[in-house]
């Protein structure tokens, strides 16, 4: 079957730096997205990736390693606003979306 | 990115009504929409996927004579959830495409209680 996995919740401080992971097992791999959800909306777009290596937009950077089916988001210089569900969805082979459960972010002063 | 209008964003029906949820892409032209749904605390749990003019193709587990879809223009689908019970009360979002793969957009999100 195919699954998606990722920390169901991180902790981390005002100002610091925090990583999410996020590991696959799909049929078929057309690109890993990275979307931010906070409660009772919609996700948001934060980043894609095709290709292995980084890719840097801002406070934020997605890395991704297709041999290792991994991925990490990395969120720099945090800020309370960030405290939100971060989702890790993989494109199969059908150009199906499969979403992990995302992984729940708490931001402390 | 595009521009995608869901409504309502939150409903409140009895038991055994049934409630419309409308999708429009503003800004492009959806030949693709996809319905999920969300209970709390858990994953974007696909529903069913449409063509414009074509009937929809429903996960297993999803019931498609009380999820019923309609994608009849390249703009609006709407997902109608037939004779509601408290347990199809969940997060309805939906997510037109246009074919592009690098990017998945998404409505506003509809929040349902059936009570």
């Amino acid at each position: 079957g195919q699954n998606i996995d990722q920390p169901t919740e991180m902790t981390a401080t005002e100002g610091a730096i925090v990583q999410i992971n996020c590991t696959y097992q799909t049929s078929g791999f057309n690109g890993l997205f990275w979307y931010q959800q906070h409660a009772g909306e919609a996700p948001t777009f934060l980043s894609y990736n095709v290709l292995d290596g980084l890719e840097e937009k801002g406070r934020f950077s997605s890395f991704l390693s297709r041999s290792k089916g991994y991925s990490y988001l990395l969120l720099k210089e945090l800020q309370m606003k960030d405290s939100a569900s971060y989702l890790c969805a993989v494109r199969d082979s059908n150009y199906q979306l499969i979403w992990g459960a995302g992984t729940k972010l708490i931001i402390k002063p | 990115g595009a521009v995608v209008s869901q409504h309502p964003s939150r409903v409140i029906c009895k038991s055994g009504t049934s409630v419309k949820i409308e999708c429009r892409s503003l800004d492009f032209q959806a030949t693709t929409m996809f319905w999920y749904r969300q209970f709390p605390k858990q994953s974007l749990m696909l529903m069913a996927t449409s063509n414009e003019g074509s009937k929809a193709t429903y996960e297993q587990g999803v019931e498609k004579d009380k999820f019923l879809i309609n994608h009849a223009s390249l703009t609006l689908s709407t997902l109608t959830v037939t004779s509601a019970h408290p347990e199809d009360s969940s997060f309805y979002i939906c997510s037109p495409s246009q074919g592009d793969y690098t990017e998945a957009f998404f409505g506003q999100g509809t929040r349902l209680t059936v009570v």
